[in-house]
């Protein structure tokens, strides 16, 4: 099965709320990132934390990293129409070139 | 512009027929990727270089052949696909050191129909 799975499938909110997004993984990581993806685009990387790491903020962006519990959440503060996309975790595994790929949470904040 | 350029952007092709896809990245990374995405499925990992050598073949099958030729173009051969095939297909780059992975970054993708 497939290593990083997001929680939900989708969100809809409204403009300036906030967007938490999580993702679950099974085996041990060397870092996990966070990637966003407009429709019909490439991945557009937002943020990378490692495994040593328990929480990173990258201006709106806040990730959080429990390794206990194999988990991680995404947190969009303050939401803009512009944050409306695909959201993908991907955890890379030491000693590999193999990322995975979870299947995304599709965000959709109106306006 | 994230430094990864595709091409074609589409494609559309017969199951007999021959195409190539080219990816170029202009970041002076090690390690080049293919990816496919289909609808309502993970992103899944097919090749991956470093260091122009394949290090990574995810049980592809044999009517997609990719190349290496240089750490700065990835191509990906196409020969009698099926119509399954059909996808969005995104080339990435990374900078890797010491077999610690970190960011990748995409291209904008070629979407691929197979009639």
């Amino acid at each position: 099965s497939q290593q990083g799975e997001e929680d939900p499938q989708a969100l809809s909110i409204q403009e300036g709320e906030n967007a938490t997004m999580n993702c679950s993984y099974k085996t041990s990581i060397n870092n996990l990132q966070w990637y966003r993806q407009n429709s019909g685009r490439g991945l557009v990387h937002l943020i990378l934390i490692r495994s040593n790491e328990r929480e990173k903020h990258s201006g709106r962006l806040r990730v959080t990293l429990d390794t206990s519990k194999k988990s991680s959440s995404l947190l969009i503060t303050a939401s803009r129409a512009a944050d409306t996309a695909s959201y993908f975790c991907a955890t890379a595994s030491t000693g590999g070139f193999k990322t995975i790929f979870g299947a995304g949470t599709r965000l959709f904040v109106k306006a | 512009e994230t430094g990864v350029t595709q091409t074609p952007r589409h494609l559309v092709m017969g199951m007999t027929n021959k195409k190539s896809l080219k990816c170029e990245q202009h970041l002076g990374h090690n390690a080049m990727y293919w990816y496919k995405q289909s609808a309502k499925k993970p992103l899944e990992l097919m090749f991956v270089y470093s260091l122009e050598e394949r290090v990574e073949n995810n049980s592809v099958p044999s009517r997609f052949s990719p190349e290496c030729p240089n750490s700065s173009h990835l191509f990906l051969h196409l020969h009698t696909l099926q119509p399954e095939d059909s996808a969005l297909y995104l080339c990435a780059s990374s900078q890797e050191s010491g077999g610690r992975l970190g960011e990748q970054f995409f291209g904008p993708g070629t979407r691929l129909t197979v009639l």
